[in-house]
């Protein structure tokens, strides 16, 4: 079964441009995540989504962050105007909920840098 | 107070060596618990869940003490590729599911 795909892998910006990152689930999965992480901050939730509706963004660190899901295979997170202290890796996972919890399963990450 | 806390290490061990990690979290109202594996550049990956009474697979091990808030996970026999940062996870399972990451601890096994 193919995993949680993410594109880009990679991605390299100028400050005050707009940066769009995508998220497949794992299909059949109902709760996708969007994830931030530094060395400083370590792994920070920054929105999750339960069958394509948005329950907590309390992360998003602010307005200039936005997050969709329009269906059940596909998610954005956009960024803009990018900020150099934007530049972190940004993971998505999903989920379906099962006996013993609610495992997350993440994907490669997108490598954001704004210079 | 950090909700979960980890020892950041590096723990420094041989090969053949048993490590053990501790984490301790901050909500009694905690319900589940994970530990996950996070390589050099990788995203983290699901080791096991922890069941309150414990359990193994392979050479690892997990237990909970829900008393006392901590978590650890033992391994045995430690391989080269057992080199990793190992990330305590908790959930509160209140009204909705996020999961809480530790910073991690830091695992170099040398030949």
């Amino acid at each position: 079964d193919a995993g949680v795909i993410q594109s880009p892998r990679h991605e390299v910006t100028e400050m005050g441009q707009e940066v769009t990152l995508r998220c497949k689930p794992i299909s059949g999965h109902d709760y996708l995540f969007w994830y931030r992480q530094t060395m400083m901050r370590g792994l920070e939730l920054l929105i999750y989504f339960n069958n394509n509706v948005p329950i907590d963004d309390s992360g998003m660190p602010e307005d200039r962050f936005s997050a969709k899901m329009p269906n059940a295979s596909f998610s954005t997170l956009k960024i803009q105007p990018s900020e150099p202290r934007d530049s972190a890796v940004y993971f998505c996972a999903s989920s379906r909920l099962r006996t013993g919890g609610l495992a997350q399963y993440f994907g490669p990450g997108t490598r954001l840098l704004v210079l | 107070r950090k909700e979960v806390e980890q020892d950041p290490g590096p723990f420094n061990v041989p090969e053949g060596a048993t490590v053990a990690f501790n984490c301790t979290y901050s909500n009694s109202a905690s319900q589940s618990f994970f530990w996950y594996r996070q390589d050099c550049r990788k995203e983290p990956k699901l080791l096991m869940s922890v069941y309150s009474s414990g359990n193994e697979d392979g050479r690892f091990t997990a237990q909970l003490n829900r008393a006392s808030q901590y978590i650890s996970l033992l391994i045995r026999d430690s391989k080269l590729s057992d080199s990793a940062t190992y990330l305590c996870v908790v959930s509160p399972m209140d009204s909705s599911y996020k999961l809480i990451f530790g910073s991690g601890t830091r695992l170099l096994v040398r030949p």
